[in-house]
Formats: structure tokens, C-alpha cells, sequence
């Protein structure tokens, strides 16, 4: 298993705005993901953060305005830029174990005003 | 693009009554899993069921997959109001990358 830490959990940002969200695992993991979930929605795959080089982004998701780092196997941010009331959601980390089971971190509720 | 479709999108049921959800699927799938997600939270893992696995339990968790028809199913028997939850299922595609789509949900209310 693997318990993973998000911090902020809540924040209310000002548009315009940044924000880098943080996550912690407690041990090392080769896959970390960013998904997004929108209001009332399901789970949407923003990118894959590898480590030691940029991340993989889905269809739909640029790096210019969701800059992903991955300095280690434990840790990687994931910042919303340029902030506008349409990146209200949860941002959840998760990673994926050897027996290919998800771990979320318990997400970032982002509203912006 | 959403990978599962699940139904029902919400189900109300009374306390001690089962609880079926199903999910469909488009591609191919290396396996296949389930997870509750309560009121906005973390999503939780219930369980994974791999692709030559045609059903699975877990204590009140019963989780069957028929691959030819690229569908599953979650029973929750006698439920409790701790149950009340969204429900996703998630699946990974056969190629291996471990991305994982997730479906559409079912919002699940037990009624006491």
C-alpha cells in the first residue's frame, strides 16, 4: 500500500492567480499521476509526472498551464496557472503500486473567484 | 474520454437492501477496479479484479467481470448508511501504461 499526502487540502484563490499543489508518498514509486474532477464529475487524467524528466500530458492538458514537477519518487507538485472559476475542482495525486493497485491522495479542493 | 460508463448514475436504497452498479468499458482492459469516493474526498480502493478473473469478493464486495460483453459489475449486500458514496470503476488498458480511466460514477444513498 501507500499513504500519500496533499497539501493545500482547501484553498479559494483569486483569479488570475497560481497555485502549487504538493504531494507526499511514503515510499518510492516509479508512476504518479494528476487527475482533475470537476463538480459532480468523474475522475479526468491531467498527466503523468516522471521523474527526471517532463511530465505526460493527456489530451486536453498543456504544460504551460498545469507545470508539473517530479524531483524524486516521493514527491511531485502539480501548479494550476493563470487561475479562472472554470479550475474549481478537486486535484488528486495518485500513484500505482506493483500489484497495479491506485493510491489517491485525499485531493485538493481548489475554488477560484 | 471517459473509458466506463457506469449505471445507475444514483440509486436510493433502504438500509439492509443490496446495492448493484455496472460498469461497460470500450478497449481492451488489463484489469479492472473499483473505488468509493465519499462526499468529495479521496477515492478509496475497494478492489481490483484482473481481466482472466471472471468474479471476485471482498467481505459484502462482489465484483464479476465479463470481458466479452467489456462490462462489471459491484453488489454491495446489506448495506448501511456508511455505504452512501459515489462508486467509479477504473480501468487500464491492456497495453500496460498504467493510466487508468475512470468511469462516469454512480452515486450510491442508503436510506436508513
Amino acid at each position: 500500500s501507500a499513504v500519500i499526502s496533499q497539501k493545500p487540502s482547501r484553498d479559494i484563490c483569486q483569479r488570475g492567480t497560481s497555485l502549487t499543489i504538493q504531494c507526499q508518498v511514503d515510499s518510492q514509486v516509479t508512476m504518479m499521476f494528476w487527475y482533475r474532477q470537476q463538480p459532480g464529475q468523474s475522475l479526468t487524467l491531467i498527466a503523468t509526472a516522471n521523474q527526471g524528466s517532463e511530465a505526460t500530458y493527456e489530451s486536453g492538458f498543456v504544460i504551460d498551464k498545469f507545470p508539473i514537477s517530479r524531483p524524486n519518487l516521493t514527491f511531485s507538485t502539480l501548479t494550476v496557472s493563470n487561475m479562472s472559476p472554470e479550475d474549481s475542482s478537486i486535484y488528486l495525486c495518485s500513484v500505482v503500486t506493483s500489484g497495479n493497485t491506485i493510491y489517491f491522495g485525499e485531493g485538493s479542493w481548489l475554488t477560484v473567484v | 474520454s471517459q473509458q466506463g460508463e457506469e449505471d445507475p448514475q444514483a440509486l436510493s436504497i433502504q438500509e439492509g437492501e443490496n446495492a448493484t452498479m455496472n460498469c461497460s468499458y470500450k478497449t481492451s482492459i488489463n484489469n479492472l477496479q473499483w473505488y468509493r469516493q465519499n462526499s468529495g474526498r479521496g477515492l478509496v480502493h475497494l478492489i481490483l479484479i484482473r481481466s482472466n478473473e471472471r468474479e471476485k469478493h471482498s467481505g459484502r464486495l462482489r465484483v464479476t467481470l465479463d470481458t466479452s460483453k467489456k462490462s462489471s459489475s459491484l453488489l454491495i449486500t446489506a448495506s448501511g448508511a456508511a455505504d452512501t458514496a459515489s462508486y467509479f470503476c477504473a480501468t487500464a488498458t491492456a497495453s500496460g501504461t498504467y493510466k487508468y480511466i475512470f468511469g462516469t460514477g454512480t452515486r450510491l444513498k442508503v436510506l436508513a
